[in-house]
């Protein structure tokens, strides 16, 4: 079965204080690995979508990175807002049971905080 | 452009009742997801529709939940005869491609209490 483990689940920074929060996952064939970025009240922001151990991304203050057993969402200086809800999923290269490839496993995500 | 949207936004019902959510996907996407998130509880997948083909049913929890398309666009959710265990916030995503190749794009979710 496939899983996803977040870590921390809540992080507290001070404004400009860099961090990196952790997804390690077990999956049985990845095809990609998914950061979500999710505000109160709202649905999942796609952020970025990482293939082979070794890929790297980048948005603004946000870095991700993969590695065959986790990934590391990096936040560099990071700004009041930032803060969210940050979540992780994998997508298998073939589903358990034969379920489809395109069903997406979440991790319960980390609560980011930034304190002005 | 318009994203996904999805109505009612909150929705209380009382035990037992039938209650139907609705998602309005982005135009051209071709794929349609449910997702259900529970308090403290990461996503999870409930059904999946890609154009014509027979959707996978595969997440729903129990045969209380049913799911539709239309015409390849909007989707149904409906719950019946609901329990306690059923509030949550279900989420509706869709993808301009099928079969995960494409991000999914989240619509705000309907925030559903059984009282």
């Amino acid at each position: 079965e496939d899983q996803v483990t977040q870590s921390p689940e809540a992080l507290r920074l001070q404004e400009g204080e860099s961090s990196s929060l952790n997804c390690s996952y077990t999956v049985s064939g990845l095809r990609g690995l998914f950061w979500y970025r999710q505000d109160p009240g709202k649905g999942p922001e796609f952020l970025f979508t990482l293939y082979s151990a070794g890929e790297e991304k980048e948005k603004e203050r946000l870095k991700a990175t993969l590695t065959k057993k986790e990934s590391f969402l990096h936040i560099t200086a990071p700004k009041p807002e930032d803060s969210a809800t940050y979540l992780c999923a994998v997508q298998a290269a073939r589903g358990h049971s034969g379920a489809g490839s395109y069903q997406l496993t979440f991790g319960k995500g980390t609560k980011l905080s930034v304190i002005p | 452009g318009a994203g996904v949207s999805q109505s009612p936004s909150n929705k209380v019902t009382e035990k037992g009742k039938d209650v139907e959510l609705r998602c309005d996907p982005i135009s051209g996407h071709t794929a349609l997801y449910w997702y259900r998130q529970s308090l403290g509880q990461g996503l999870e997948f409930l059904i999946y529709f890609q154009g014509n083909s027979a959707p996978d049913k595969s997440g729903l929890p129990s045969d209380r939940f049913s799911a539709e398309r239309t015409g390849g666009s909007v989707s149904t959710l409906t719950i019946q005869r609901t329990q306690q265990e059923d509030s949550a916030v279900y989420l509706c995503a869709s993808s301009l491609l099928g079969g995960g190749s494409s991000p999914l794009h989240f619509g705000n979710g309907t925030r559903l209490t059984v009282t």
